[in-house]
């Protein structure tokens, strides 16, 4: 069984500039979550989708966050503006309605 | 309330020794308190769950201790070995909301020395 996909794997960009990231959940799942994990620290819940739908994002700074899974599969996120402290690893997540959650390996973002 | 505490943040044992991580918690509706093994460059993954109907539960080398009074828990890795070494995750979960996501401690980097 394929796990879940994410791309790109690194991202270097400047402050202010956008970025997004993609995510492609094991086939089935219906809840896909993105996390942020900062260098040192436990992953930190940015939003919840089961299918298209959100369930939750009260941690998602949405002035420049935004997210959307569009046809309830695969995932994006944007940061627009960047600020250097959205430096971290970006980690998406897959899981049946209440199951166990699969990892992604993560997008490591970088903002000079 | 979210919060999940654990310690220690760095962790170094001889191969064969036993490798132990603690967390706390103050949420009394966490029911579900996974643990989760991280090597560099991968995701977490999942190593071992516990209910808090139950005090104890073993798979292979790995054990969760559960105290529901105290609201702690923690991981026993016994007869550590090399491949052991990664950054270790506890984690709570509150059930009862449709959210039911996942709270995270801020992880013991675990190594094993030969």
């Amino acid at each position: 069984e394929a796990g879940v996909a994410q791309s790109p794997r690194y991202k270097i960009i400047e402050k202010r500039q956008s970025v997004a990231f993609w995510c492609n959940p094991i086939s089935g799942h219906a809840t896909l979550y993105w996390y942020q994990q900062i260098l040192g620290q436990g992953p930190k819940l940015l939003i919840q989708f089961q299918n298209n739908g959100v369930v939750d994002d009260s941690q998602l700074p949405k002035d420049r966050f935004s997210a959307e899974r569009l046809k309830g599969v695969d995932s994006t996120l944007k940061i627009q503006p960047a600020k250097l402290e959205d430096s971290a690893v970006y980690l998406c997540a897959s899981s049946l309605v209440g199951g166990e959650q699969f990892f992604g390996p993560g997008t490591r973002l970088t903002v000079l | 309330q979210q919060q999940v505490k654990q310690s220690p943040q760095s962790l170094i044992v001889q191969k064969g020794g036993i490798s132990i991580i603690n967390c706390a918690y103050e949420n009394t509706a966490f029911d579900y308190f996974p643990w989760y093994q991280q090597f560099p460059g991968k995701g977490p993954a999942l190593l071992i769950a516990i209910r808090p109907d139950v005090s104890e539960k073993k798979e292979g080398r790995f054990t969760i201790s559960f105290n529901k009074s105290a609201k702690q828990f923690s991981l026993h890795i016994m007869d550590s070995q090399p491949g052991d070494s990664a950054t270790y995750f506890c984690a709570a979960r509150d059930s009862s909301g449709s959210a039911r996501q996942l709270t995270f401690g801020s992880g013991t980097q675990l190594t094993v020395l030969p």
